[in-house]
């Protein structure tokens, strides 16, 4: 069965102090994973895509890495505008199957 | 470049009735897909839409069903409402089918009372 799971649940940093977010994975042939961004009262805001182990990514203080069996958003130097919950997906077929996401909140 | 536009943004319903709900996808995508958000079960595939055709099912009841017309847009409807259908829905479009991106709405808040 296809499944993804994220650790932690929950995650609070001090503003500049860098974490990683994790992301495990049972896919039968991942055609792609997804990381996404999701504010209160929003919908999720897609940020990177990885399609084979080995793969990175990098956006401003965020760097997704892929491997065949899990992948990690790093979070570098965070600032309180980062607090979001991310949500990490897998493309089984056509449809994306979800994590429970780890919701990050950075203090000033 | 619009997003995806979900109306209405919020619903107040009662056990028992049914409710639609409506997205237009981003200009030129051609694949619509919904979701339901609980925060017991995170974000779930409810169904996927191409060419007005429902290509792929989540494992939802049969309460839950949808449409997409020639321009692509979309409309998932739930009959018979119960207590346990309140969630966010968001609907989320891509281009073409698999592998693309989807690129999500804001969703829409039902409420059942």
């Amino acid at each position: 069965e296809d499944q993804v799971t994220q650790s932690p649940e929950a995650l609070r940093l001090q503003e500049g102090e860098s974490s990683s977010l994790n992301c495990s994975y049972t896919v039968s042939g991942l055609r792609g994973l997804f990381w996404y961004r999701q504010d209160p009262g929003k919908g999720p805001e897609f940020l990177f895509t990885l399609y084979s182990a080995g793969e990175e990514k990098e956006k401003e203080r965020l760097k997704a890495t892929l491997t065949k069996k899990e992948s990690f958003l790093h979070i570098t130097a965070p600032k309180p505008e980062d607090s979001a919950t991310y949500l990490c997906a897998v493309q089984a077929g056509t449809a994306l199957i979800f994590g429970k996401g780890t919701t990050l909140s950075v203090s000033s | 470049k619009a997003g995806v536009t979900q109306t209405p943004r919020y619903l107040i319903k009662t056990r028992g009735q049914q409710v639609t709900l409506s997205c237009s996808p981003i200009s030129g995508h051609r694949s619509v897909s919904w979701y339901q958000q609980t925060p017991g079960q995170g974000l779930q595939f409810l169904f996927e839409y191409f060419s007005e055709t429902q290509r792929n099912k989540g494992n939802f009841p049969g309460r839950f069903s949808g449409r997409q017309f020639s321009n692509s847009r979309s409309e998932m409807n739930v009959s018979t409402l119960e207590l346990g259908d309140s969630a966010l829905y968001l609907c989320a479009s891509s281009r073409d089918r698999g592998g693309n991106i989807q690129y999500f709405g804001a969703g829409t808040r039902l409420s059942v009372l």
